[in-house]
């Protein structure tokens, strides 16, 4: 397996653009997690969905940010619109239920300029 | 919820030391963890897990502690290696919460040669 996909790998966008992050989980997984990682706050959980369903979306910072899973094999995350202070790595993962080991992506690097 | 913390952000050891690695948690009702091991420019990686009916479990040169009297666990790294440098996180999980992970803050191991 190839495990989590992210894409882009890189994302350099001006204030006020509209970015879309993607993401392919693990075949088979049914839980997939959006990350937020910064040297200030650390690792932060966004949201993330059971079954293509969002479970627990508290984390998301405000309505800028909204996240879809129209089916068990991508997800996206988009900001709309895009701030310089949403600049981060974003990382996706996934995991077969519940107290199983979360495989990550190699996250996409947000630049908002 | 929980709260996750290592104790120290950084660390420092010679080659063929062992290395240890504190975290603590808030929530006595967590009940499933694990160690990340995060390189830069790449995702976290799965290292080890323990759950709360256990102690202590071993990997591959990794041991992972378990002390729920104090919520505390620890990763002690024998031999470390310069491949051992990287960031590593502790998470924990409760039933509480269904399937999220709330991370610690990483503690950054420096391995001399």
């Amino acid at each position: 397996d190839a495990g989590v996909i992210q894409s882009p790998r890189h994302e350099v966008t001006e204030m006020g653009q509209e970015v879309t992050l993607r993401c392919k989980p693990i075949s088979g997984h049914n839980s997939l997690f959006w990350y937020r990682q910064t040297m200030m706050r650390g690792l932060e959980l966004l949201i993330y969905f059971n079954n293509n369903v969002p479970i627990d979306d508290s984390g998301m910072p405000e309505d800028r940010f909204s996240a879809k899973m129209p089916n068990a094999s991508f997800s996206t995350l988009k900001i709309q619109p895009s701030e310089p202070r949403d600049s981060a790595v974003y990382f996706c993962a996934s995991n077969l239920g519940t107290a199983t080991e979360a495989f990550f992506g190699q996250g996409t690097r947000l630049t908002v300029v | 919820g929980e709260s996750v913390g290592l104790h120290l952000p950084t660390l420092s050891v010679q080659e063929g030391d062992n290395s240890i690695i504190n975290c603590a948690y808030s929530n006595s009702a967590s009940d499933y963890f694990i160690w990340y091991k995060q390189e830069s420019g790449k995702g976290p990686q799965f290292i080890i897990d323990i759950r709360s009916n256990m102690d202590k479990r071993q990997g591959q040169r990794v041991t992972v502690l378990l002390n729920k009297t104090v919520k505390h666990l620890s990763l002690q790294i024998a031999a470390t290696q310069p491949g051992d440098s990287a960031v590593y996180f502790c998470a924990a999980a409760h039933p509480n919460t269904g399937n999220q992970f709330y991370f610690g803050t990483g503690t950054s191991l420096t391995v001399i040669p």
